[in-house]
């Protein structure tokens, strides 16, 4: 079993549309977690980091649920510039240089 | 540009031959990663420094990979006797500070082992 798992997709939604990621991990000890997008042939970059309580930016709302072991990202009224690949990472300790990455969940928002 | 630089951007090598890719953080980030990412997959951790020193490394990470940031600033992965296995995305991030901290990617070098 992978240490983060997401679900691949693809999703494909159309413009206006909510859609939501899952993402589990399988270390209780794990601290830290972030979502980061990663267009086709380019880098990832960071989207948003995690908290605990959750967290919103603009149209994205992030949530943790540590009991359950999983993080969740909500994109609402989706744009076509959103079609990218959403990689879920977990760091074990806050001060731990190890990401774990998932293998990303692809969206593809169509007009 | 003041970003994460990586070169070369790409390169192909013959089985067996040993290859070395060079990073360059943002100037002031004290965190260096290697990661190693192939079509479908997400990064996979390699190693990290912070500063100069090498603090985590793979298991996954044969002995025929190598990485060094010598004067804490840029850094070099070396990959010895290449195999066809080898051939990935090689990305590098930096990152400031001492706790986990946005990730700043670089372009990546892509290895072809033929």
């Amino acid at each position: 079993r992978k240490e983060v798992e997401q679900d691949p997709g693809p999703f494909n939604v159309p413009e206006g549309a909510t859609v939501a990621f899952n993402c589990t991990y399988s270390n209780s000890a794990s601290q830290s977690f972030f979502w980061y997008r990663q267009d086709c042939r380019k880098e990832p970059k960071l989207l948003m980091s995690v908290y605990s309580s959750g967290n919103e930016d603009g149209r994205f709302t992030a949530q943790l649920n540590r009991a359950s072991q999983y993080i969740s990202l909500l994109i609402r009224d989706s744009k076509l510039s959103d079609s990218a690949t959403y990689l879920c990472v977990v760091n074990i300790g806050t001060n731990a240089g190890k990401s774990t990455f998932g293998d990303g969940t692809t969206l593809t928002v169509k007009p | 540009d003041t970003g994460v630089s990586q070169d070369p951007r790409h390169k192909i090598t013959k089985r067996g031959q040993n290859v070395t890719f060079r990073c360059d953080p943002i100037s002031e980030h004290n965190r260096l990663y290697w990661y190693r990412q192939t079509l479908g997959q997400g990064p996979e951790f390699l190693t990290y420094f912070q500063n100069e020193a090498q603090l985590e490394k793979s298991r996954l990470l044969s002995d025929r990979f190598s990485a060094e940031r010598p004067k804490g600033s840029f850094s070099t992965l070396e990959i010895q006797r290449t195999e066809q296995g080898d051939s990935a995305m090689y990305l590098c991030a930096s990152s400031l500070g001492l706790a986990i901290n946005e990730q700043f990617f670089g372009p990546g070098t892509r290895l072809t082992v033929l």
